[in-house]
Order: C-alpha cells, then structure tokens, then sequence
C-alpha cells in the first residue's frame, strides 16, 4: 500500500531564506505525488503535483518540488520565504484506480521576520 | 471559493447526537472524498463516492455512514458521538481522475462534541 511519510513537522525559516519540506513515499507502482497547502481556519489547496512528467514539478506561489525515483522522494522548496507562507503542507501519494490520495501528517512551517 | 460547499461550518453538539454534515462538490464533479482531521491523527480518509456508488472506504467508524444523492450532494452521518469525534471534517470533490488531477476541497466543518 501507499504510504507518505514528512521529516519534520515543524520547519521554521527567516524570511527570504530558502525553503525546503521534506517528503517520501512508498509505492509498488509509478506514483502520482501532490503538495496542498492548509491556511489557518481554511481548506487544503493543491500547491503542485507530479504525474510521470517533467520531474521538477513547478506550482503556485513560486513552489516546486522535484521527483526522485531513485531516492522516493519528493521534496518541497522555495528558494525565498515570504511571511505569507507561514501555513501547514500536507504531502499526498494516490492510491490505485480510486483515485484516493493518502496524506503525510504535514509540517507547519514558520516564517520569522 | 473552491467551489466545494460544506455546511455547516461549525457545529457544536452533546455525547450521543447525531448529526449530518453536507457537501456539494464542484460543477461537474463525481467523486467526493470524505476526510477527518484531528491533531493526533492527522488526515484520515473516511470514504470515497463516484456518481452514486461507494467506491472506497477507509478508517470509517460503523458508527459513521455516507451516501452521494442523485444531484451529486453527499452527506456524512455521524452518529451516538464521542468526545474524540472532535474534529475538522473536509470534503474534497474531483473528476474522474481525482488520483491524476488531484482534489478541490471545502472548508470544512469543525465539529466539537461536548
């Protein structure tokens, strides 16, 4: 089966520092991996996704994470953090013919002024 | 807006209620996904729909029930509650190929048992 697992589930930055969420995945077939974003008070939005493409994947909000086979990774960055990043990320693997994606159990990240 | 609607968006209830949280998923849509979110557990997915049918469940109590209604809507049934059912409650919408194109999610629902 399926499974994400995040390192580190807080990460705290300076602002303009470079940011970078940890994520790996186990899966027996080719993965489809998706990054959302959680805003205080709000619902999860979809940040990037890989699906077997270019495997530097490119997002909103000047996100991107790269896709390593050979490392089952999938790791988030940013190269300047801005206050407004300050939320939690949730890293997610599909799962099968149903489409059901299974999350990571996220990181906050923290921007210092 | 996402275009997923849930309601309501707070609910605050008794031990042994039960309640009813609605979704309506985004225009053209037929997949719903029902997930719970609590600190210690993180996201779990509960259950998934397509068009009407059950297509997948998860870590679903048998206290908790679902169904999809012939508009799309779907409504999550939790009932005889417990304190630990506090929790933020997300449904996510997608196409048929939610695994591909990933999920649109509501807001949530925060439920609160007391």
């Amino acid at each position: 089966a399926q499974s994400v697992t995040q390192l580190g589930s807080h990460v705290s930055v300076s602002e303009g520092a470079l940011v970078l969420l940890r994520c790996n995945y186990s899966s027996s077939v080719p993965p489809y991996l998706f990054w959302y974003v959680q805003y205080p008070n709000q619902g999860l939005q979809l940040l990037l996704k890989y699906t077997s493409a270019a495997t530097l994947v490119k997002g909103i909000n000047g996100f991107e994470a790269e896709f390593k086979k050979s490392e089952t990774s999938f790791h988030l960055t940013k190269p300047s953090a801005h206050m407004s990043d300050a939320a939690e990320y949730f890293c997610a693997v599909s799962e099968g013919n149903t489409g059901k994606l299974i999350f990571g159990q996220g990181t906050t990240l923290q921007v210092k002024p | 807006d996402s275009g997923v609607t849930q309601t309501p968006k707070h609910l605050i209830t008794a031990t042994g209620q039960r309640v009813t949280l609605r979704c309506s998923p985004r225009s053209g849509d037929l997949s719903v996904y029902w997930y719970q979110q609590s600190l210690d557990q993180g996201l779990q997915f509960l259950i998934q729909y397509y068009n009407g049918e059950e297509r997948a469940k998860g870590n679903i109590l048998e206290r908790f029930s679902a169904q999809q209604f012939p508009d799309l809507h779907s409504e999550l049934n939790l009932s005889s509650l417990e304190l630990g059912d506090s929790a933020l409650y997300f449904c996510a919408s997608s196409s048929r190929g939610g695994g591909y194109y990933g999920y649109t999610f509501g807001s949530g629902t925060r439920l609160t048992v007391v």
